[in-house]
């Protein structure tokens, strides 16, 4: 059974740092990209960032581009996201979402709980 | 980038009935749309991919069509258990994105 289990989240300063992870166990980890996506309180769906199985590649959202990194140890299953210089906008639930794959066609095929960031002062 | 937008924004339907959603892309993205279920409080649910293709365990109510900018997805005969809010989401170029949600209530 496919499980995704982030961890992480909690309250911080504008302006501050904080890094999530996601926990992978049910499947082959590094053979999979991974995505984080975002949902802030009572909004939309907003993908922030990819990542490729072998972590070579990786793709950003304007909106945190060269803030946020995304990184993974295929070692211990495990995907992380580090933001740094958050801002209130950042406020949001993130999911980590596992990418499935078709041919050239690509979906999120399974997502975790999601990790409650907030940002106040 | 791709912008997609959802229409309608809500929706009041009843049990039994058929309903579609209408997800428009600013640019052509063939048939690299995806489409999600998210209930209050839950993690989204991959419904659909390559716009007309059920993930497992869906149940064959739902169905997707269309291609290129103007994709659909329509509920037939709507269960208790469907009342949520339905995303689409592009794959066809990063960044991806989703369009903006449709609630579908109950009547």
């Amino acid at each position: 059974e496919v499980q995704l289990l982030e961890s992480g989240g909690g309250l911080v300063q504008p302006g501050g740092s904080l890094r999530l992870s996601c926990a992978a166990s049910g499947f082959a980890f590094s053979n999979y990209g991974m995505s984080w996506v975002r949902q802030a309180p009572g909004k939309g769906l907003e993908w922030v960032t990819y990542i490729s199985g072998s972590g070579d590649t990786t793709y950003f959202a304007d909106s945190v581009r060269g803030r946020f990194n995304i990184s993974r140890d295929n070692s211990k299953n495990t995907l992380y996201l580090l933001m740094n210089n958050l801002r209130v906008e950042d406020t949001a639930v993130y999911y980590c979402a596992k990418q499935d794959f078709r041919g050239y066609l690509n979906f999120f095929d399974y997502w975790g709980q999601g990790a409650l960031v907030a940002v106040s002062s | 980038d791709i912008q997609m937008t959802q229409s309608p924004f809500s929706l009041s339907a009843s049990v039994g009935d058929r309903v579609t959603i209408t997800c428009r892309a600013s640019q052509t993205i063939g048939v690299y749309l995806n489409w999600y279920q998210q209930k209050p409080g839950k993690a989204p649910k991959l419904l659909m991919f390559a716009a007309f293709t059920l993930q497992s365990g869906v149940p064959s109510r739902f169905s997707g069509s269309g291609s290129g900018t103007q994709l659909t997805l329509t509920i037939d005969s709507l269960q208790p258990e469907d009342f949520a809010t339905y995303y689409c989401q592009q794959s066809y170029s990063f960044p991806y994105t989703f369009g903006q949600g449709t609630k579908l209530e109950i009547k």
